[in-house]
């Protein structure tokens, strides 16, 4: 099976700074590739599919990009409410994999 | 609008079984499949398995390929997740997520085993 590799586990950055999470798959997966998100005590959603499509009603400082084997998410002003850890997950063939998450705070 | 709502909370012994449902609303059920996924206490998020409402087919993740079964009921719209042979490292909150990638959460259903 493809494993799926998040880095950083956890990161803390300051309001206003570009954060960036990358999630690595073991083996080529084109542009299957969605982010998650989900803050504490709640559901998660879906931030981006395709690896750079983002949903509906996500705010334009999330960008995905990447495909293949290498893939980025990039906060580029980090927000308060943007608290949370963030998944990567595989889905162009089964078992669609999450990575390990990427939990993110704030200084 | 979309809804996916999930059944109870559920307490177990260890080596019961659990049936956990997903009643769908808001969209042409036969359209997309469903996943599981679950969330034990403090940890990432795991795939269980997909099954198409179309036909019922299903992909189960190699650790619970021999202790759950998918299922669903298109004349209700719903979708079950039943796990056998439970111990307490399957207490987790257990979600049904439409589509891949997953656009649409159910609200999680608890599930703890304890003796």
């Amino acid at each position: 099976d493809i494993q799926m590799t998040q880095s950083p586990s956890s990161l803390s950055a300051s309001v206003g700074d570009r954060v960036t999470i990358t999630c690595r798959a073991s083996q080529g997966i084109a542009n299957s590739l969605a982010w998650y998100q989900q803050r504490p005590g709640t559901v998660p959603s879906l931030l981006i599919s395709a690896a750079s499509t983002l949903h509906s009603g996500v705010p334009s400082r999330f960008r995905g990009s990447g495909s293949g084997t290498n893939f980025t998410l990039t906060i580029t002003s980090l927000q308060p409410e943007d608290i949370a850890t963030y998944y990567c997950q595989k889905y162009d063939s089964v078992p669609w994999t999450f990575g390990q998450g990427t939990k993110v705070g704030v200084k | 609008q979309v809804q996916l709502v999930q059944s109870g909370p559920e307490l177990k012994r260890p080596g019961a079984s659990v049936r956990v449902s997903c009643r769908t609303s808001g969209y042409s059920f036969l359209t997309y499949g469903l996943s599981w996924v679950r969330q034990a206490p403090g940890q990432g998020l795991e795939w269980m398995g997909w099954i198409s409402a179309y036909d019922g087919k299903t992909h189960y993740a190699q650790n619970f390929q021999d202790r759950v079964t998918m299922t669903t009921d298109t004349s209700t719209a719903t979708v079950y997740m039943e796990m056998r042979t439970l111990t307490s490292d399957d207490t987790a909150l257990y979600y049904c997520v439409r589509g891949g990638p997953g656009d649409y959460w159910g609200q999680g259903t608890q599930v703890t085993v304890a003796s």
